[in-house]
Parts: C-alpha cells; structure tokens; sequence
C-alpha cells in the first residue's frame, strides 16, 4: 500500500544530542512537509521541500535542519539549538508543488520527548 | 496574510446530536479549503475539501461542509454524531505564493470533539 511512513514513533532526547526523525513515501509525490504540533497551537510548518535538493524554511525553522536527496525521503533533524523540541511532528507530502489542487497525507507522526 | 480561525477549542455533544464547527479564514482571492480530523497520537486524514463550484461539499464519514464567501466561513457539519466521531478536527486554507513561491497549507488551531453517550 501506498503512504508515508514515519519513524520512530517515539523518540527520548537529552539535552545537547541532535536526533533525526524519519520520514519515507512510496506516493511518488514532488512535494515534502515537516509539521510541528503543540497542545492548543495546530501545526506549524517548519520545512518544506518541493523537489530533490532543494528545501524551503517554513515558520519556525529555527533549531532544525532537513535533507532531500531523494524524492521519496525527507528526514528532519533536530539539533541541540532547538530550545524546546518536546513536541509531536507530522510529515506530509502532495503530489504537486501547491498544495491548493490536491489533497496532503501525512505520516503517523513521531512524539519527541527531551529527557 | 492567510489566516485560519476555528473560534471553539473544544466541544462537548451528545451522541446522536448534529454537530456543527466553526471554521473563519481571511484571504484575498477565492480559497481552498479543507477540513481534517486527527485521532489521539495519529495523523491527519482529509474528511473533504473545496476549491470551486457548489459550495455544500460532501466528505467521507458524513460529513459535510458549506462554503460561504459572504461570512469568510467553511463550516463541518454532521446531522448525527456517532462515539467515533470524538477526535481534533483542524480546517486549513491553500495559502498562494507561500515565501514567494508555492503553495501551503494554512491550519487552524482546531476543535477536540467529545461525544457523551
């Protein structure tokens, strides 16, 4: 079956470590997001990328850095700059580069916790 | 700027009850909305979406929502609610131009539904 696969769905990090979350889709779609998600804030975009190398900072990039080497990855790394990275984080993808013609499906998200 | 609001952050129905959740957006030009729904610790599943046309648009689980340009709204309506209907919804708005190139989606902060039974 079709669809995007996140991992882990879990994920403990200390203080100062960099930790990557993965996000893989066998959709064959161009365009990539990262979500973040807090209680009583909805989801805010934090990278996109709408083809193979390159990448666009979305509204709270800051403390996060991401690859596209390939169409079908788009892992999220969270680096020790990040100050408060306890969150839930949503990875989605379109088929085109707007997501206004069609519809975004999204991963099952992976929980990160700092410990 | 592309804006979405969803006025109710929770809200509480009885099962069987219709159900009704806000949804105002700000943009200049002709929307495209969606509506999605989140079970505790899971992604986002699309219920329905507009672009153009008539603007009572159907979705998948009974739902429906209506478009209304003159009131900035896109609201999700059920005529009865069922247990499993208890979950975050979260409407989104197309947003054009995003940093000066393509396209994003703009998410509201969304509505938990519980459902008493």
């Amino acid at each position: 079956d079709g669809g995007i696969t996140q991992s882990p769905k879990y994920l403990f990090r200390k203080e100062g470590q960099n930790v990557t979350l993965s996000c893989e889709q066998n959709l064959n779609h161009d365009a990539m997001y990262w979500y973040r998600q807090d209680p009583g804030q909805g989801l805010r975009l934090i990278y996109y990328s709408q083809i193979v190398n390159d990448f666009q900072k979305g509204d709270i990039a800051e403390g996060y850095s991401v690859s596209r080497e390939k169409k079908e990855s788009f892992p999220l790394t969270v680096t020790s700059a990040q100050k408060n990275p306890t969150a839930f984080y949503l990875c989605a993808s379109i088929a085109g580069t707007g997501l206004m013609n069609t519809e975004a499906f999204f991963g099952q998200g992976t929980r990160l916790t700092v410990v | 700027a592309q804006s979405v609001t969803q006025p109710d952050i929770h809200i509480t129905v009885s099962e069987g009850a219709s159900l009704e959740l806000r949804c105002n957006y700000s943009y200049g030009a002709t929307p495209y909305l969606f509506w999605y729904v989140q079970s505790p610790g899971q992604g986002l599943q699309l219920l329905l979406k507009y672009f153009s046309g008539d603007t009572l648009v159907q979705g998948i689980k009974g739902f429906e929502a209506e478009f209304k340009r003159s009131q900035s709204s896109f609201n999700l309506r059920k005529p009865s609610v069922h247990w499993s209907d208890a979950a975050e919804y979260f409407c989104a708005v197309g947003a054009t131009n995003y940093g000066g190139s393509q396209g994003n989606l703009i998410f509201g902060k969304g509505t938990k539904l519980s459902v008493k039974p």
